[in-house]
């Protein structure tokens, strides 16, 4: 059965601080890795990262994904307020199927 | 781009009763997946449709449950009939081929009592 595990689970961290979520994986015919960020309602796609070594980066996100190791990790710096949220990875099968195996997420709270 | 769009936005109903949700999916996308999202099992893919054909309906829990994508801009996601357990978070996601991340609808809540 295919697996998408994600830690940690949860994440307290103080505005300014830089945090790593990780997301590691067992597929049968891996294809992509995606993260989303999820606040109250649905999740809003951050990455997608297909190739091991290449970094992904939006902002201050950035993502980079390991395929010999089956992990990818999702780094923040200098995070803000705004960045409290669930993190959720997502491993998606090759051939010509689209669906996506979702983790169970990392809640993340960043304070004053 | 309205993005996906689902109704009803909540949903409360009593155990036994049919329960119908409904999506929008952007225009142009040609695969539409519905999950369900719970603390307990985050989110699960019930069924997806790739040009309104049902391609992998593994996830759907049981009999009670059943979607259709009678058009390219419509699908349909019943439960008949509902039970608490069945209480959920229902998204609704489209995509444009394989290789693109989705976009989820806004879901619906479900509450079943």
């Amino acid at each position: 059965e295919d697996k998408v595990v994600q830690s940690p689970l949860s994440l307290v961290v103080h505005e300014g601080d830089t945090v790593t979520l990780n997301c590691s994986y067992e597929v049968t015919n891996f294809r992509s890795l995606l993260w989303y960020k999820q606040e109250k309602k649905a999740p809003t796609f951050l990455f997608m990262l297909t190739s091991s070594g290449i970094e992904k980066k939006s902002g201050r996100l950035s993502s980079i994904l390991d395929k010999k190791e089956l992990f990818s990790i999702l780094n923040i710096t200098a995070t803000q307020t705004g960045d409290s949220a669930v993190y959720l990875c997502a491993v998606g099968e090759g051939g010509t199927a689209s669906k996506l195996t979702f983790g169970t997420g990392t809640r993340l709270q960043v304070t004053l | 781009d309205a993005g996906v769009i689902q109704s009803p936005r909540h949903e409360v109903t009593e155990m036994g009763q049919e329960v119908t949700l409904r999506c929008k999916p952007i225009s142009g996308h040609d695969y539409l997946f519905w999950y369900r999202q719970t603390m307990m099992r985050g989110l699960e893919l019930l069924i997806y449709f790739n040009n309104n054909v049902p391609i992998d309906d593994s996830g759907m829990p049981e009999d009670r449950f059943s979607a259709k994508m009678p058009n390219a801009s419509f699908s349909t996601l019943k439960i008949q009939p509902s039970e608490p357990r069945d209480s959920a978070v229902y998204f609704c996601a489209s995509s444009f081929g394989v290789n693109y991340g989705y976009t989820f609808g806004s879901g619906t809540r479900l509450t079943v009592v």
